[in-house]
C-alpha cells in the first residue's frame, strides 16, 4: 500500500523558517515527481511545488517563489520543502502528493496524497 | 495559466438526488487532463476521476466526469450520506502550475 506522512508542522514567527518532511512508502519512489500542496484554514487547494523523480528540477507557484525549497533523498524516500521568510498567509495543512504516473513527460494528478502537517505563521 | 471556475459554490440535495458539479477553465485543457477529488472535513483529498472521465479505484459507479475543451463536469448519481463533502477540480498536463477550482460543497439539504 502506497503511503506519505508529513511532519515538521508547528507554530512559527513571521519570517522565521520551518522544514517539512514526507517519509513515502510502498512504491518506487525515485520513479516519481512529487509535489507540495496546501490548504489555509476553511479554504480550497493550491499547489505550492513539485520536483521529478531524479530531484534535479524544481518548481514552484509564484506566491513561493524565492522563499521555499522543494527537495527529496532519494536514498531515503523522502521528499522536503523548508520554508524561510514565513508569513501570515503561509497558514495552512501541508501535503505532499505523488504524482499518479511515471516517466511519461507528464505532470500527473495526484494520488495518494498526505494526512497533511499544519503549518501557523503567528506572532 | 489556466484558470479553473467552479460552480456552484454550494449545493443543497438531499440523498438520493442528482449532483452536478461544474469545472470551467479559462483556457481548452490539452487531452482533458482534468481530475476531481472529493474531501471530507480533516481528511486528505481522495481521488474520484482523472482523465476528465476515468474513475479511479474503487469509486463507485454513481460518481462520473465528462467533457472537454473548457468544461467539465462531475455528476453523482442518487446521493449517499457519506457523498456529502467538497469537490475539487485540478487541471494537470505537461507543464506547470497545476490549478484547482476552488471547490463546490455538497451539502445535505
Amino acid at each position: 500500500e502506497m503511503q506519505l506522512l508529513e511532519s515538521g508542522g508547528g507554530l512559527v514567527q513571521p519570517g522565521g523558517s520551518l522544514r517539512l518532511s514526507c517519509a513515502a512508502s510502498g512504491f518506487t519512489f525515485r520513479r516519481f515527481a512529487m509535489s507540495w500542496v496546501r490548504q489555509a484554514p476553511g479554504k480550497g487547494l493550491e499547489w505550492v511545488s513539485a520536483t521529478g523523480g531524479g530531484g534535479d528540477d524544481a518548481h514552484y507557484a509564484d506566491s513561493v517563489k524565492g522563499r521555499f525549497i522543494i527537495s527529496r533523498d532519494n536514498s531515503k524516500n523522502m521528499l522536503y520543502l523548508q520554508m524561510n521568510n514565513l508569513r501570515a498567509d503561509d497558514t495552512a495543512t501541508y501535503y505532499c502528493a505523488k504524482d499518479a504516473q511515471n516517466d511519461n513527460g507528464v505532470w500527473d494528478w495526484f494520488d495518494p496524497w498526505g494526512q497533511g502537517t499544519l503549518v501557523t505563521v503567528s506572532s | 495559466e489556466i484558470v479553473l471556475t467552479q460552480s456552484p459554490g454550494t449545493l443543497s440535495l438531499s440523498p438520493g438526488e442528482r449532483a452536478t458539479l461544474s469545472c470551467r477553465a479559462s483556457q481548452s485543457v490539452s487531452n482533458s487532463y482534468l481530475a476531481w477529488y472529493q474531501q471530507k472535513p480533516g481528511q486528505a483529498p481522495r481521488l474520484l476521476i482523472y482523465g476528465a472521465s476515468s474513475r479511479a479505484t474503487d469509486i463507485p459507479d454513481r460518481f462520473s466526469g465528462s467533457g472537454s475543451g473548457t468544461d467539465f463536469t462531475l455528476t453523482i448519481n442518487r446521493l449517499e450520506p457519506e457523498d456529502f463533502a467538497v469537490y475539487y477540480c485540478l487541471q494537470y498536463g505537461k507543464s506547470l502550475p497545476f490549478a484547482f477550482g476552488q471547490g463546490t460543497k455538497v451539502e445535505i439539504k
